[in-house]
């Protein structure tokens, strides 16, 4: 089975503070990606990976950064944690060798509450 | 652009009584559409994929191109159906990349 996992389920941080959400996957994917999760507006992807050491913007990039220095993980940065942040951050994971037909395996979910 | 719209946030059905998640697309290519389910207080994952043309957990997805439709279905509704559905489209980009809707919370009536 597909690992995906995070670092910390539920998180709590003040304004300003830097976070770092942690994302490892075990099944050798190629691709990797970082989605916030509110209510009313489903997911929307921050940023992604389809390679080590590469990135790409989402559509919502703006407050965050990323770092894939390793294929297995993809971490997650808040350069200066607003409350506008607060949110469910979900990880996940996919793998281009099987063609476009396949499915992204998630990760259970950061709960990230910023004072 | 491309875009998933699905029109109910929230949809309340009997036990027993059929359903219909709507889910529609807007996407100039040949599109590859999925459902995934998240059950209360568990991960993400993946329902079926169009492509399978398969009926998982009595759940089928038919893609009409002419009305750029992805329809989720079930004839009798179970309370365990009870759960987060997102349609999401796969635009075939190497990095696989989905838009997700903004997605419908189903709720299954005792």
């Amino acid at each position: 089975d597909v690992k995906v996992t995070q670092s910390s389920r539920y998180l709590v941080k003040r304004t300003g503070e830097k976070v770092f959400l942690e994302c490892v996957q075990d099944m050798d994917h190629e691709n990797m990606f970082w989605y916030r999760q509110d209510p009313g507006l489903g997911l929307r992807l921050i940023y992604f990976s389809y390679d080590v050491k590469m990135k790409e913007k989402g559509d919502i990039p703006e407050g965050y950064s990323v770092s894939r220095e390793k294929k297995e993980r993809f971490s997650l940065i808040l350069e200066s944690a607003s409350t506008n942040q607060t949110s469910m951050y979900l990880c996940a994971s996919s793998s281009h060798a099987a063609g476009s037909h396949i499915e992204q395996y998630f990760g259970p979910g950061t709960r990230l509450t910023v004072t | 652009a491309q875009r998933v719209t699905q029109p109910e946030k929230l949809l309340s059905v009997f036990k027993g009584a059929p359903v219909e998640l709507k889910c529609n697309y807007s996407y100039s290519g040949s599109p590859e559409l999925f459902w995934y389910v998240q059950y209360s207080r568990q991960r993400l994952q993946l329902l079926l994929r169009h492509i399978s043309r398969e009926s998982i957990k009595g759940f089928t997805a038919d893609l009409n191109k002419g009305e750029t439709s992805f329809h989720l279905k079930k004839p009798f509704a179970q309370e365990e159906d009870s759960a987060m559905y997102y349609c999401a489209l796969n635009m075939g980009d190497r990095d696989d990349k989905i838009i997700f809707g903004k997605g419908t919370r189903l709720h299954i009536l005792p």
